[in-house]
């Protein structure tokens, strides 16, 4: 399966809100409702953000939500905090047991 | 509190093998079923393989079929990733990842991932 397609980088100010794309196929993210999000920090493990396409696990803030369009999937972070500077990875479901993840996007927050 | 301890990367060359290893605590093992994830550098995340909570049922990922196979010890409740035949494309960090449910299907997402190993297949 070919890997969804994300920007490679997207940045933001602090309390401003960006906005990170997810596109696959008809196959994928366009097929199903199984698509998630996870942040990783260099050295650590990832963390889920989003799970079936906008569902927020307990501890996840609001601010970060979750939609999807066709075969593009969507992640938007709201009032940005320095923290957040991290890489971001969609990932959706693509049959037969087997899921697929984006090439990652780097969030810079200035 | 959930943690899932990797372990067991390390430099091998082309041909080789290698067995990772992940112990998890803080949950009940048994009754979920367990992924492996590698980061590729340039390439971001790609899923290897997972396994069902009873080790019974497993799927891999075609890149890797053949070649790797995972498994489980619920009595150290311990996952494991034997690698055979190892080539450059590889190389990665791999992390096991938890899934919220007892069988490889639905719902199709990751809740806890470990810190990661770095495997280097490399001569």
């Amino acid at each position: 399966q070919s890997a969804l397609t994300q920007p490679r980088s997207v940045s933001g100010s602090p309390g401003h809100s960006v906005t990170i794309s997810c596109t696959g196929t008809s196959s994928d993210v366009g097929a199903y409702f199984y698509v998630s999000w996870y942040q990783r920090h260099p050295g650590k493990a990832p963390k889920l953000l989003i799970y079936n396409v906008s569902e927020r696990p307990s501890g996840v803030p609001p601010r970060f939500s979750g939609s999807k369009s066709g075969n593009t999937a969507s992640l938007t972070i709201s009032g940005l905090q320095p923290e957040d500077e991290a890489e971001y990875y969609c990932c959706s479901f693509a049959g037969s047991y087997t899921v697929v993840f984006g090439g990652g996007t780097k969030l810079t927050v200035l | 509190e959930v943690q899932l301890l990797d372990s067991g990367g390390g430099l091998v060359q082309p041909g080789g093998s290698l067995r990772l290893s992940c112990a998890a605590s803080g949950f009940s093992f048994i009754s979920y079923s367990m992924s492996w994830v590698r980061h590729v550098p340039g390439k971001g995340l790609q899923w290897v393989s997972v396994i069902s909570a009873s080790g019974l049922h497993a799927h891999y990922a075609d890149s890797v079929k053949g070649r790797f196979t995972i498994s489980r010890d619920n009595s150290k409740n311990t996952v494991y990733l034997q690698m055979d035949s190892l080539r450059s494309e590889d190389t990665a960090v791999y992390y096991c990842a938890k899934r919220p449910v007892v069988e490889p299907g639905a719902p199709y997402y990751f809740d806890y991932w470990g810190q990661g190993t770095l495997v280097t297949v490399s001569s």
